[in-house]
């Protein structure tokens, strides 16, 4: 069972290019979330879905863009890459929103020179 | 006041010792209270999540929540050397979980 899959694992970027960042589930789950980790800070919410078609803000959603075609796939594009979106990023899947128990892909190591 | 407050460490024990991660949160709407286990450059996997105070038991771990002084606990007795993480408590109700921003936990054999 592959679970939660994020490609790609590291990525440099220079400021002002753009990307997507792809995450696919092969657990059928509804929820999935695009989070961003950076030291000292905890995770942060950046976008969610609770199912195909629907998707919506997290805690830090400026910069970034989502889409939910399919239950599998929920991809963030980074639009105008700037030095401040340097994070890891981690991609999560859920059965449903509580108890909160949360699937998470390896992440994403994102740096914006 | 951050949302959920927790000791970055990092954190050094010897093999065999009981350790204490502890956290405390601002919101009292917050239903459900969980720990999640991170290993270097690996993402979080759910350790334990309880909805009630007290204790919950699950081997050598225990999670302890005090809803009355928000405080979140997780006690690991006879540590090894494999609980070396980084140990993020989690909070919420519905969609909104808030995590700290974990302790960093190394176990020296």
């Amino acid at each position: 069972n592959a679970g939660v899959t994020q490609t790609p694992k590291f990525r440099i970027l220079k400021i002002g290019q753009s990307m997507t960042l792809q995450c696919t589930q092969d657990m059928n789950h509804n929820y999935m979330y695009w989070y961003r980790q950076d030291p000292g800070m905890g995770l942060k919410l950046i976008y969610y879905s609770v199912g195909a078609g629907i998707t919506d803000k997290g805690e830090v959603p400026n910069g970034y863009n989502v889409s939910r075609s399919t239950t599998e796939d929920f991809p963030l594009r980074l639009e105008l890459a700037a030095p401040s979106q340097t994070s890891v990023y981690f991609c999560a899947s859920s059965y449903s929103a509580s108890p909160g128990e949360l699937f998470f892909g390896e992440g994403s190591r994102l740096t914006v020179l | 006041q951050k949302e959920v407050e927790q000791d970055p460490g990092p954190l050094s024990v010897p093999e065999g010792a009981i350790v204490s991660l502890n956290c405390t949160y601002s919101n009292s709407a917050f239903q459900y209270f969980m720990w999640y286990r991170q290993y270097s450059r690996k993402g979080p996997e759910l350790l334990m999540y309880t909805y009630s105070s007290g204790n919950k038991e699950d081997g050598r771990f225990t999670a302890q929540v005090d809803k009355s002084s928000k405080y979140i606990s997780l006690f690991i007795r006879d540590s090894q050397p494999s609980d070396s993480a980084t140990y993020l408590c989690a909070t919420g109700w519905g969609q909104n979980f808030v995590f700290g921003p974990g302790t960093r936990l190394s176990v020296l054999p």
